[in-house]
């Protein structure tokens, strides 16, 4: 399969301050990625949907300009936590899809780490 | 009506035991599946991914899909305390590369030694 990073894997910030999660696609390009927020016993929630070089398509109740994504190329999306509060404390995961190596398109998408964010 | 079910268990098995873990699903849109295996902290790791009905089989792991039942199972063989974690069944449309996904809430599985 194909391999997708995530950095930072956690971080605490302060009520306020605004914290960038970066997601890199390893070893293939991946033309779309996705961010998702899980909460803990809970299944994935996406929350928005991104293809490179275009803006981001939200999903229905997430704040756009709280939550800002950028996928600039095709190995890197980041995801802005703007102005966070403790109620955006959570564990945030991005997955990705795109070109195979030797061709091909992937049906399936690859998830990072994840990336876990306290807000004090 | 949720468009996945997934039962969330806890499930809870000796080692060495098989292990059934089922979803099912309300659209029949759906032509991609998958098992996503994840530990607690972690992204979810695919572990098996199959177009439209049939078996698929990977060491100790066969998922199988069923669509005119809208049924989906994954079985571990021989199951290990390192298979305890929640498993994730997930499906999409497929109509391009990176389809949005749909996913069950998760089964949570332990395996005891």
């Amino acid at each position: 399969g194909a391999v997708v990073s995530q950095h930072p894997s956690w971080v605490i910030c302060k009520s306020g301050t605004s914290v960038k999660i970066e997601c890199r696609s390893l070893d293939f390009q991946a033309t779309t990625m996705f961010w998702y927020r899980q909460f803990p016993k809970q299944s994935l929630m996406l929350m928005a949907t991104s293809n490179e070089g275009s803006k981001a398509t939200y999903e229905q109740g997430v704040e756009k300009d709280k939550f800002l994504i950028n996928h600039a190329s095709l190995t890197l999306s980041t995801l802005t936590v703007t102005s966070a509060h403790p109620e955006d404390s959570s564990f945030y995961i991005c997955s990705a899809s795109g070109v195979r190596r030797g061709g091909g398109l992937y049906n399936e998408q690859f998830f990072g780490p994840g990336t876990r964010l306290t807000v004090l | 009506q949720k468009e996945v079910e997934q039962d969330p268990g806890p499930l809870s098995v000796p080692e060495g035991a098989i292990v059934s873990l089922n979803c099912t699903y309300s659209n029949s849109a759906f032509q991609y599946f998958m098992w996503y295996r994840q530990y607690s902290r972690k992204g979810p790791e695919l572990l098996m991914y199959t177009y439209s009905s049939g078996n698929k089989e990977d060491g100790r792991f066969t998922a199988q899909v069923d669509k005119s039942s809208k049924y989906i199972s994954l079985f571990i063989r021989d199951s290990q305390p390192s298979d305890s974690a929640t498993y994730l069944c997930a499906m999409s449309r497929g109509e391009t590369s990176g389809s949005r996904l749909t996913f069950g809430e998760g089964t949570q599985l332990t395996v005891n030694p």
